[in-house]
């Protein structure tokens, strides 16, 4: 029962353009929601989190915008760059201490 | 402050045979979860120990088990061996206070 979502295996954008990466879920009781980034023979890293309280939260270059209503969230990437390019992974929980369902990832190319 | 390390690296099994992974969270950490990441699938939960014991587990069948030290070091055993099974296996770890924070995971190979 794959209850987070990326349904983009892949996605494609210019240096300097805007990464925008999608992510649906299915559990209302999701509270919490995350973003990993994974670069090949590495662990995910976290990227940036939003919890239910807020509908955008920015770091740096990073956007996450959440849509609860439609229970959906994007992560923006402004201006994309080469570095970027990497498998995101969006997860969701219940909460900060509850255990992360993640989606099958989109892979990200940045090409220069 | 050291990661989290994850051993071996690689493993290559055979069909029927088990393995056992190791786990070493951060320093601190009382939380080790597992996960299985397989192509297309994504990063799909196995299970979570605090302080040594299972706090949640995912939908995988018995042959999966793990184990939590009081050390917070952690091992995940798999059983008679499939070859569905070969996927690259990461550990996380995190505290009550943080994300978490994944090691460089194992690739499993089961021929």
């Amino acid at each position: 029962d794959q209850q987070v979502k990326q349904n983009s295996p892949s996605l494609s954008v210019q240096e300097g353009r805007i990464s925008i990466l999608n992510c649906d879920y299915t559990n209302s009781m999701f509270d919490y929601f995350l973003w990993y980034k994974k670069y090949p023979a590495e662990g995910p890293t976290f990227l940036i989190s939003i919890s239910s309280i807020k509908d955008k939260n920015e770091d740096g270059r990073f956007t996450v915008f959440l849509n609860k209503s439609a229970k959906h969230l994007s992560l923006h990437i402004v201006p994309s760059q080469p570095g970027d390019s990497a498998v995101y992974f969006c997860a969701a929980s219940a909460n900060v201490w509850d255990d992360m369902r993640f989606g099958a990832g989109t892979r990200l190319t940045v090409k220069p | 402050k050291a990661g989290v390390t994850q051993t071996p690296r690689y493993l290559i099994k055979t069909r029927g045979q088990q393995v056992t992974l190791s786990c070493s969270p951060i320093s601190g950490h009382r939380s080790v979860s597992w996960y299985q990441q397989t192509p297309g699938q994504g990063l799909q939960f196995l299970f979570e120990y605090f302080s040594e014991t299972q706090r949640n587990k995912g939908n995988f069948p018995g042959r999966f088990s793990g184990r939590q030290f009081s050390n917070s070091r952690s091992e995940m055993n798999v059983s008679t061996l499939e070859l569905g099974d070969s996927a690259l296996y990461l550990c996380a770890s995190s505290s009550e206070y943080t994300e978490a924070f994944f090691g460089q995971g194992t690739r499993l190979t089961v021929v």
